[in-house]
């Protein structure tokens, strides 16, 4: 089946420091991946979209410019949050997509991300 | 306007018990996919089942079954003889080809008692 790593599994980080969290499609090629947030017994929230090669499109009160997502190839996207502060702390999740053109595709989620920043 | 709402924020049951997680969904769109997920303490989530829109049939899997009922919008998940395994936080989920995104519910936390 399709998996979908990423790395770290958990980071604890100084408040104003960036941190790079990886996403993988292990064994497909996703040409798009999603990136969600999940406060501590809260729903997933998507974050932003990422198509390989293009700008990631963000979603209504994410900072772009905080939340730094690259999708340079078909099988890894990063998201970098530039220098975290104590309410970056969350739980991070992505999904891989594989596929294109606008009919449903599976989507593959990842094992998330737990991020504390002190 | 697309949303999934799980009015049940935390279920506690006694092993052994059924147990019926409710979920209704909103959606202008006629093509749309509703899923359900379970998520452990670990925090991955797992994938339980996927439908189609024009997928009315209700399905079963081992202690797992899902009611799809477009007429009142719902996609309700029942365990039967409930587990202390089971103890999760279950999400419904939506996907529709309009917003081409998944919106989540609000997780329903289950707690099985031994």
């Amino acid at each position: 089946g399709a998996v979908v790593s990423q790395h770290p599994s958990r980071v604890i980080c100084k408040s104003g420091t960036s941190v790079k969290i990886e996403c993988r499609s292990l064994d497909f090629q996703a040409t798009t991946m999603f990136w969600y947030r999940q406060f501590p017994k809260q729903s997933l929230m998507l974050m932003a979209t990422s198509n390989e090669g293009s700008k990631a499109t963000y979603e209504q009160g994410v900072e772009k410019d905080k939340f730094l997502i690259n999708h340079a190839s078909l099988t890894l996207s990063t998201l970098t949050v530039t220098s975290a502060h104590p309410e970056d702390s969350s739980f991070y999740i992505c999904s891989a997509r594989a596929g294109g053109g606008r009919q449903y595709n599976e989507q593959f989620f990842g094992p998330g991300t737990r991020l504390t920043v002190l | 306007a697309q949303k999934v709402t799980q009015a049940q924020t935390e279920i506690s049951v006694v092993e052994k018990e059924d147990v019926t997680l409710d979920c209704v969904y909103e959606t202008r769109d006629t093509t749309y996919y509703l899923f359900w997920y379970k998520q452990p303490p670990s925090g991955e989530l797992v994938f339980l089942i996927r439908r189609n829109s024009f997928d009315e049939q209700n399905e079963i899997s081992g202690r797992y079954s899902w009611n799809f009922q477009k007429s009142t919008s719902s996609f309700n998940f029942t365990i039967t003889a409930s587990q202390v395994v089971d103890s999760a936080v279950y999400f419904c989920a939506q996907f529709t080809s309009g917003t081409y995104k998944y919106i989540f519910g609000t997780g329903t936390r289950l707690k099985v008692l031994a």
